[in-house]
């Protein structure tokens, strides 16, 4: 077991470019996570996903972006027409789906929109 | 609604010990505390669970008050590899969603 893994670690965009981030979990964990962190605040919850289904999302998360699971593996993180406001580190976590477990989060992609 | 995390940034010398609160304006049901190294993942250290259950790996202690609704985190006798930012995340109780405070930045000197 690798641990989470992203992909790509970093991404350079022009603005109104679309982008899109992959993550791939721990195997056997049920529940994934993304989080957005900037520079000197903490992590920012995103979307969750449990198995391939999206349970949670943002109230906060622009209509541009978008988040799926399919067949309850990877997931991918797709933002639409980005915006220099959305340069960040996007974070992947996941945890089996026990209660009150530990999350592995991934390495992270930092979007750079100029 | 973020937790809120004191102090901002502290600054030891290695053999120190060092204090890291934690307060929420809701009630909380776990908090669950994470390190960040610059430019690195943020990994696990402890969960604290309502009803007073602990959960980590690491020589870290951690208090939980559910009436003043704080945690601390107490790092002692500090090392060099304690340096990088400390972050409170409140959890919930069916979601593991984890809402992160704004971080401690931590250094220890020689």
């Amino acid at each position: 077991d690798t641990g989470v893994s992203q992909d790509p670690r970093h991404k350079i965009t022009k603005r109104g470019q679309n982008v899109t981030f992959r993550c791939d979990p721990i195997s056997e964990h049920n529940r994934l996570y993304w989080y957005r962190q900037t520079l000197g605040q903490g992590p920012e919850f995103l979307t969750y996903f449990q198995n391939e289904a999206q349970l949670e999302k943002s109230r906060l998360l622009s209509d541009r972006f978008s988040a799926e699971r399919p067949k309850g593996s990877f997931s991918t993180l797709e933002i639409q027409r980005t915006e220099q406001g959305d340069s960040a580190m996007y974070l992947c976590a996941s945890n089996p789906s026990r209660p009150n477990t530990e999350a592995f989060f991934g390495q992270g992609t930092r979007l750079t929109v100029v | 609604q973020q937790p809120v995390q004191s102090p901002q940034a502290v600054i030891l010398r290695e053999g120190e010990d060092a204090v890291i609160n934690c307060s929420s304006s809701k009630a909380l049901y776990s908090v669950h505390w994470y390190r960040q190294k610059h430019g690195e993942a943020p990994v696990f250290l402890m969960i604290l669970l309502k009803g007073g259950e602990q959960k980590g790996h690491e020589k870290i202690s951690a208090s939980f008050n559910e009436k003043k609704q704080q945690s601390s985190l107490y790092l002692t006798a500090s090392q060099l590899s304690y340096s990088g930012t400390y972050f409170c995340g409140t959890g919930s109780s069916n979601t593991g969603k984890l809402i992160f405070g704004q971080g401690t930045t931590l250094q220890v000197k020689p």
